[in-house]
């Protein structure tokens, strides 16, 4: 079965600009997660959709969002950005419920000039 | 707060030799972990699990053992492979957490 599709894989804007990265999870799962990775700060959750509705959220500001829609795909949305928001960012989906493997796409790679 | 650590960013081991990757986490919420590899410019690669209740799971040259009490674990591989050579990404869930949490990884380097 198809994996998980991040779009678009590499991305440059300028500081101040919005920027909207699309997921499409494996067919069936219900959970959608973004993970922003950096050299200096490792792997880091943004937050989990589930069934279209937020359920977990980590420590970023207000300037990171998302939605899920009906159909389990999944966009995050980072409004005036800022240089340090250069990163690789990940999506991965699971079934969500119960002991659940995750499992990313190839990421998008945002870079800010 | 670092709740998943691997304190070793790095790991050289010669090919057909044992690789031990260690994680140490300090978190009692976790409830099952997860290894995984990845490539640079990929995403992760999911490569095994271990629930809280077990102490020790295997996956053909794979092996996570669990030590609850030192909230320890460790990944074994063997024999290991050039092929092998990646990040490892130890990573920490729980079934009423909804998130991973992932240790800083360890460069594991196979040399032929």
């Amino acid at each position: 079965k198809a994996g998980v599709t991040q779009t678009p894989r590499y991305l440059i804007k300028t500081r101040g600009q919005q920027v909207t990265l699309s997921c499409s999870p494996i067919s069936g799962h219900r959970s959608v997660s973004w993970y922003q990775q950096t050299p200096g700060q490792g792997l880091q959750f943004l937050f989990e959709y589930f069934s279209e509705t937020q359920r977990n959220k980590g420590n970023f500001p207000g300037r990171f969002s998302g939605r899920q829609f009906s159909n389990s795909r999944s966009e995050m949305n980072v409004s005036t950005l800022e240089l340090g928001d250069s990163a690789l960012y990940l999506c991965a989906s699971s079934s969500g419920q119960g002991i659940a493997v995750y499992t990313f796409g190839s990421g998008t790679r945002l870079t800010v000039v | 707060d670092q709740q998943v650590k691997q304190n070793s960013p790095s790991l050289s081991v010669q090919e057909g030799r044992i690789s031990i990757l260690n994680c140490d986490y300090t978190n009692s919420m976790f409830d099952y972990f997860l290894w995984y590899k990845k490539y640079p410019a990929e995403g992760p690669t999911f490569l095994i699990s271990i629930s809280s209740i077990k102490d020790k799971n295997e996956d053909g040259r794979f092996t996570v053992f669990l030590n609850k009490s030192a909230k320890h674990l460790s990944l074994h591989i063997v024999p290991s492979q050039p092929g092998d050579s990646a990040v490892y990404f130890c990573v920490a869930g729980g079934t009423s957490y909804g998130k991973l949490t992932f240790g800083q990884g360890t460069i594991l380097t196979v040399h032929p």
